[in-house]
């Protein structure tokens, strides 16, 4: 069964600091990786999409891909409370469209 | 760019009444969208994957007859829970896949539905 792993947390940083988050997947054929952004009680948002190997950044935020290693993580450079969320990672199979998600990281940034 | 809506918000309905969510794209055209469902707590849990103009594809465990879809245009798409009942109550989310083969899928805002 196709899997995304992520750590749940809380992951607990303070204000100011990096943040960094992974995400594992268990099927080799995964070609697209997202990471959404997830308020209390909202919607997801996408932050960022990846599909080469090596680094994405956008503004704060660098995505990092390693298909080799089956890796996909997410850093937050400077975080400040209103990053404190859930971070979502997704990863889709070329042709399916489909997401599996993780569980999602849970992330606090103490001000 | 990219915006999709639902519609309600929010729906509080007796149980065996049918609810009716709409999801739609408002600047792109969709060949895909998705309904999810989330518990509080949990991660989202895909229900369907709908395709415009022909018959959604059901995820294995989701009830086709409890759980509606319609796709009828590029930019709509409806979810229909029928005859609910109390432990129907969830956050669904739709989103949309751009029809131009992105892969990303853009998020509406979500349907909280509870059912008494």
């Amino acid at each position: 069964q196709k899997e995304v792993e992520q750590n749940s947390g809380p992951l607990s940083v303070p204000e100011g600091a990096i943040a960094s988050l992974n995400c594992t997947y268990s099927d080799r054929v995964s070609q697209s990786f997202f990471w959404y952004r997830q308020y209390s009680g909202k919607s997801p948002e996408l932050i960022m999409s990846i599909y080469s190997n090596g680094d994405k950044e956008d503004g704060r935020f660098t995505a990092q891909l390693n298909k080799a290693s089956q890796y996909v993580s997410l850093l937050i450079r400077d975080s400040q409370p209103s990053d404190s969320a859930t971070y979502l990672c997704a990863v889709s199979t070329s042709g399916t469209y489909k997401y599996i998600f993780g569980t999602g990281t849970r992330l606090k940034v103490l001000a | 760019g990219a915006v999709v809506s639902q519609h309600p918000s929010r729906v509080i309905c007796k149980s065996g009444t049918s609810v009716k969510i709409e999801c739609r794209s408002l600047d792109f055209q969709a060949t895909t969208m998705f309904w999810y469902r989330q518990f509080p707590k949990k991660s989202l849990m895909l229900m369907a994957t709908s395709n415009e103009g022909s018959k959604a594809t059901y995820e294995q465990g989701v009830e086709k007859d409890k759980f509606l879809i319609n796709h009828a245009s590029l930019t709509l798409s409806t979810l229909t829970v029928t005859s609910a009942h109390p432990e129907d109550s969830s956050f669904y989310i739709c989103s949309a896949r751009p029809i131009l083969g992105e892969e990303t899928q853009y998020f509406g805002p979500g349907t909280r539905l509870l059912v008494l």
